[in-house]
């Protein structure tokens, strides 16, 4: 596996609280991701970073927000949880922005 | 949306048989990537094909790109039962190839 971890790997939460999701690669590369992964709707764009303090929306990005300070952490947010947030998260880095690489996932329950 | 459509969405196949699955996109493309993802872990790239090539092997896997239909397809030949997984493709957009839209992803069982 690329040098890509992400924590917590699992988190039951309660509707409201708010959530942190970490990515840490230790790669230096310059692009992270950070999808959802639902049945039905396969992988999903969340936001995406190309640079520290660089970071761009995805396809589902309402509800999350992120930040990277540093090149190999790249953090999620969800700012209040939702039920419809309870999903699979994974984090993915890319040196070229082409092939991807990606953690091994973050299960995500929203009570 | 800018998914596009895998088919079938699960196929069960013997030992020893060939696998195709087949992608669909919509958009002009920079190039055509195909990962696996086994039960329960990240996905795992597989193999890149760009824009300008029509057929790409790597090993048991063969994949070919018609930017005409805007298609493409996977096959691995004589399947083991380690390739069971779900395999997606994905594509980078023309002008924006640093992000990934990945189609919903093929189940494929290899029973022994």
């Amino acid at each position: 596996d690329a040098g890509i971890t992400q924590s917590p790997r699992h988190k039951v939460t309660e509707t409201g609280t708010p959530v942190t999701l970490r990515c840490h690669q230790t790669e230096n590369h310059r692009y992270m991701y950070w999808y959802r992964q639902d049945p039905g709707h396969g992988l999903r764009l969340i936001h995406y970073s190309y640079g520290v303090k660089d970071t761009d929306k995805g396809e589902v990005s309402d509800g999350y927000s992120v930040s990277r300070s540093k090149t190999e952490d790249f953090l999620l947010t969800l700012e209040s949880a939702t039920s419809s947030q309870t999903s699979v998260y994974f984090c993915a880095i890319s040196r070229q922005g082409n092939e991807q690489y990606f953690g091994p996932g973050t299960r995500l329950t929203v009570t | 949306s800018q998914q596009g459509e895998e088919d079938p969405q699960a196929l069960s196949i013997q030992e020893g048989e060939n696998a195709t699955m087949n992608c669909s996109y919509k958009t002009s493309i920079n190039n055509l990537q195909w990962y696996r993802q086994n039960s329960g872990r990240g996905l795992v790239h597989l193999i890149l094909i760009r824009s300008n090539e029509r057929e790409k092997h790597s090993g048991r896997l063969r994949v070919t790109l018609d930017t005409s239909k805007k298609s493409s397809s996977l096959l691995i030949t004589a399947s083991r039962a380690a390739d069971t997984a779900s395999y997606f493709c994905s594509w980078g957009t023309q002008g924006g190839s640093e992000k990934l839209v990945f189609g919903k992803g093929t189940k494929l069982t290899v029973n022994p």
